[in-house]
């Protein structure tokens, strides 16, 4: 059973590009969660999401950042006119439906530079 | 807002010493807590999770206790490795789903 999956592992993008992250969870796992660690600083929690539902975007800033994960494929993070800020590890983790996601596997991260 | 720190930032000790870290938690309302390993360049591995209703788990030469009242959890690592050497996050649930992580110690074994 592969783990969660994110691809790409480095991206690398001008200010103003877009950037698209994507998150294959595991086999069987229908809730996926997104994480953001900037330089020096611990995780914080983005968004969950179940297919084709967000359940909690707190995390998510309000401007320029969206999350989907729809019905068929991997779930997608995706930032519009990067900004240097921007700039940061992004994780992934899944966890089965009828678990929680405190329990939830990770992924091994986006790692987003943004020139 | 739950707000989870993680002292000391850095921590280096000969190979065989016994490693102390140490996680503290602003809100005692916790679902769980969590000690994850992250290798440089890599993801996050959970190594233990201890229940609210728990006072500590134990795997192998690791030990994890959690005291909700004081707002503390402490990693133990017995006879460390070089094979240890990496950061260590502690992250508290308030509910089911959300984690909130510390800043981690990045521990080095030196052989």
């Amino acid at each position: 059973n592969a783990g969660v999956m994110q691809n790409p592992r480095h991206l690398v993008r001008r200010r103003g590009q877009e950037a698209r992250l994507r998150c294959s969870p595991m086999k069987g796992h229908s809730h996926v969660y997104w994480y953001r660690q900037l330089p020096e600083e611990g995780l914080k929690f983005m968004v969950y999401l179940q297919k084709e539902n967000i359940i909690d975007e707190s995390g998510m800033p309000k401007e320029r950042f969206s999350a989907e994960f729809p019905k068929e494929g991997p779930s997608i993070l995706r930032i519009q006119q990067v900004v240097r800020g921007d700039s940061a590890a992004y994780f992934c983790a899944s966890s089965p439906q009828f678990d929680g996601g405190a329990a939830a596997f990770f992924g091994p991260g986006t790692r987003l530079t943004v020139l | 807002k739950q707000e989870v720190t993680q002292i000391p930032a850095a921590l280096s000790v000969p190979e065989g010493e016994n490693l102390v870290l140490n996680c503290s938690f602003t809100d005692s309302a916790i679902y769980n807590l969590q000690w994850f390993r992250q290798d440089p360049g890599k993801g996050l591995t959970s190594l233990l999770l201890i229940q609210s209703s728990q006072r500590e788990q134990t795997s192998g030469r690791l030990n994890a206790s959690l005291d909700k009242s004081s707002g503390r959890s402490t990693l133990y690592i017995a006879a460390s490795q070089p094979g240890d050497s990496a950061t260590y996050l502690c992250a508290a649930s308030s509910n089911d789903y959300k984690l909130s992580f510390g800043a981690g110690t990045t521990v080095t074994v030196r052989a």
